[in-house]
């Protein structure tokens, strides 16, 4: 079976500061792991993956995670936050083997970006 | 490109009346199709998905059941809606067997039970 978590509910930081959203998991074998964004009554949108190679991995709006085999996490961060980055967050993990390919969705972060 | 449209956007129903809500993907071929619904704004419940016409998979018992007619066309219906059933709903397209492809989502489908 495979999981995520994402220990935080809420993240709050002030403009310009980086910011970290955390995310461990757990699956059989290696995984693939993946972040979205979710603006308020919209639909999921990709942000950055990673399937192998680089354990750092550049997505979209600058944001970038880190792959960590040892400590099972894949946190997204970004070096200086934006108003326009409060949403909330999604991490998801597959596995590459699997009849289904379904992944699996934490229950999501929202980070809120103070003025 | 591809682009999943999800029709209607926002739906108001009395409990105990029927449910459609349909998904529709163009620019692929066998897409592997799932249905979600959040509530409160938060994590995703898989509903259904399929991996082709007429093969669907059910991830919880409910009132609620899915149709794929055809290969880009996956319904969500109800034939007697529960004041639970209220949420947002999001039709999300996969790869194929084997894609590392991540999900694309559609812009879902807002509804209320009263």
């Amino acid at each position: 079976a495979q999981s995520v978590a994402q220990p935080e509910d809420q993240v709050n930081v002030a403009e310009g500061n980086p910011l970290t959203v955390k995310c461990t998991y757990s699956v059989s074998g290696n995984p693939y792991l993946f972040w979205y964004v979710q603006y308020p009554n919209r639909g999921l949108q990709f942000l950055l993956k990673y399937i192998t190679g680089d354990n750092l991995v550049k997505g979209s709006y600058g944001f970038e995670a880190e792959f960590n085999k040892s400590q099972t996490s894949f946190h997204l961060k970004k070096p200086s936050a934006l108003v326009s980055d409060s949403a909330l967050y999604f991490c998801a993990v597959r596995s590459p083997s699997g009849g289904s390919y379904i992944p699996t969705f934490g229950r999501g972060t929202s980070l809120i970006v103070h003025p | 490109s591809q682009t999943i449209h999800q029709w209607p956007a926002t739906l108001v129903q009395p409990v105990g009346s029927p449910l459609s809500l349909e998904c529709t993907v163009e620019g692929t071929s066998n897409p592997n199709l799932y249905w979600y619904r959040q509530a409160a704004g938060r994590g995703l419940q898989l509903l259904f998905y399929s991996v082709g016409i007429g093969q669907i998979s059910s991830e919880v018992p409910q009132n609620l059941s899915a149709s794929r007619p055809q290969d880009r066309q996956f319904i969500l219906s109800s034939k007697k809606l529960l004041l639970s059933d209220s949420g947002f709903y999001l039709c999300a397209r996969g790869g194929l067997a084997g894609d590392i492809h991540e999900q694309f989502f559609g812009p879902g489908t807002r509804l209320t039970v009263l």
